[in-house]
């Protein structure tokens, strides 16, 4: 069965620093999203793209972060420079199209920690 | 903005009990989805509803959806131990993105 894929699982920081995660979603899913879970919450939408343009971003902090999907396939999503409260894991997510009400597949996510 | 709140935040059951998790959201929604997250793992999506008053069961899980469509609701007959883990209901108001409850922890102690 085809599944989102995510690198790294894991990523350890110092503040201040740059960190930057992939993301390659189901073959075929037009639609991609970027969450963030913090512990014991639910995700939180960061960003959503339709094939290569970002259709909702208005949770992004644009101040620090940055996510792009060149080509309409793989993602990437940038922290720079991160903090201590960006602590968390980022999931990565795609679907078939955007009607709403499509099943989203979730990736294993990259749990980052920032010291 | 749009909230959706889920009850219990967690819940402790013996192995055999029922569990019901509580979906309520501040606006009404078009549809509502559910995902299980297991401990260390990512969620999984696990029904869809879309209609006023939709029951749907997948074996010991019934999903409902309120008349409303405001609120919804998962129970969960005879709990197993591979019951564990978060549920998550996450609302789809026209026009917005997917909005996640907190969730909802299960354990089962065998």
């Amino acid at each position: 069965e085809a599944e989102v894929a995510q690198s790294p699982r894991y990523k350890i920081t110092e503040k201040s620093q740059a960190v930057a995660f992939w993301c390659d979603p189901i073959s075929g899913h037009a639609t991609l999203y970027w969450y963030r879970q913090i512990l014991g919450q639910g995700p939180e939408l960061l960003v959503q793209f339709q094939d290569e343009s970002v259709v909702d971003d208005s949770q992004l902090p644009k101040d620090r972060f940055s996510a792009e999907r060149l080509k309409g396939v793989d993602s990437t999503l940038k922290i720079q420079p991160a903090e201590l409260g960006d602590s968390a894991m980022y999931l990565c997510a795609s679907s078939l199209a955007t009607s709403g009400g499509d099943t989203q597949y979730f990736g294993p996510g990259t749990r980052l920690t920032v010291l | 903005g749009q909230q959706v709140m889920q009850i219990p935040q967690y819940q402790h059951v013996q192995e055999g009990e029922d569990f019901t998790t509580y979906c309520n959201s501040s606006t009404t929604l078009s549809n509502i989805q559910w995902y299980k997250q297991r401990p260390g793992g990512h969620p999984v999506f696990l029904i869809q509803l879309v209609k006023s008053g939709e029951v749907k069961k997948q074996k010991r899980l019934t999903f409902q959806f309120g008349e409303a469509k405001k609120n919804s609701s998962l129970h969960i007959t005879a709990t197993q131990t591979t019951d564990v883990g978060t549920y998550f209901c996450a609302g789809h108001a026209s026009g917005t993105a997917l909005i996640f409850g907190k969730g909802t922890t299960l354990s089962v102690s065998s």
